[in-house]
């Protein structure tokens, strides 16, 4: 088992610019979760899913977009990056049991915004 | 929403020593709590975690404790070893929503 993949693990944009970054999982989990990762700052959820066809905002969806592609595959887009969105994201999945699930995490995509 | 603060922002320790990391949350309703552990470059990773009807839970070296009435919770790590260094965070989430609120971790160092 792989766990969650993401891709890609680095990238430069310049302002303006649109990208997707893509997440699978190989778990047959219901949940994913995509999250930003600022320095001195934990981890804040962006978007979530809690089955295939369900998406939810988190607390900080502005600038983004998601689509839950099937039960593996979750994207993020950025229609027109921001320095600001300049981060470390982070997808993860879970087994969606409700109270007490457990979150895997994939990598890490590095986002740099020019 | 939930808000978890998260102490110390630093911590180091000698090698053997133990480590406490403390974290407090804001609502009552909470009551799963994880820590993770997060390694340069890598995506964090579930350690250790407890539920609200449970006081302490342990697992080898690690520990976390859960004081519901100071709506604090704690992670103990005893012996530690140059691997432990990393960075801790804990989360809180309520109910059954799913989503996790994280501290803003701890960057555990472990000195040989």
């Amino acid at each position: 088992n792989a766990g969650v993949t993401q891709t890609p693990k680095f990238q430069v944009l310049k302002t303006g610019q649109s990208m997707t970054l893509q997440c699978a999982q190989d778990m047959n989990h219901n949940s994913m979760y995509w999250y930003r990762q600022d320095p001195g700052m934990g981890l804040r959820l962006i978007y979530y899913s809690a089955s295939e066809g369900t998406t939810d905002k988190g607390e900080v969806p502005n600038g983004y977009n998601v689509s839950r592609l099937n039960k593996r595959e979750f994207s993020l887009r950025l229609e027109s990056a921001a320095p600001s969105q300049t981060s470390v994201y982070f997808c993860a999945s879970g087994a969606g049991t409700g109270v007490g699930e457990t979150q895997y995490f994939g990598p890490g995509t590095r986002l740099l915004v020019l | 929403g939930e808000n978890v603060e998260q102490h110390p922002s630093t911590l180091s320790v000698q090698e053997g020593d133990s480590a406490v990391i403390k974290c407090t949350y804001s609502d009552s309703a909470s009551n799963y709590f994880p820590w993770y552990k997060q390694e340069l470059g890598k995506g964090p990773q579930l350690i250790i975690d407890i539920r609200s009807n449970v006081g302490e839970k342990k697992d080898q070296r690690i520990a976390v404790t859960l004081n519901k009435t100071a709506k604090h919770f704690s992670l103990h790590i005893t012996e530690t070893q140059p691997e432990d260094s990393a960075v801790y965070f804990c989360a809180a989430s309520m109910g059954s929503a799913r989503q996790l609120t994280f501290g803003s971790g701890t960057q555990l160092t472990v000195l040989p």
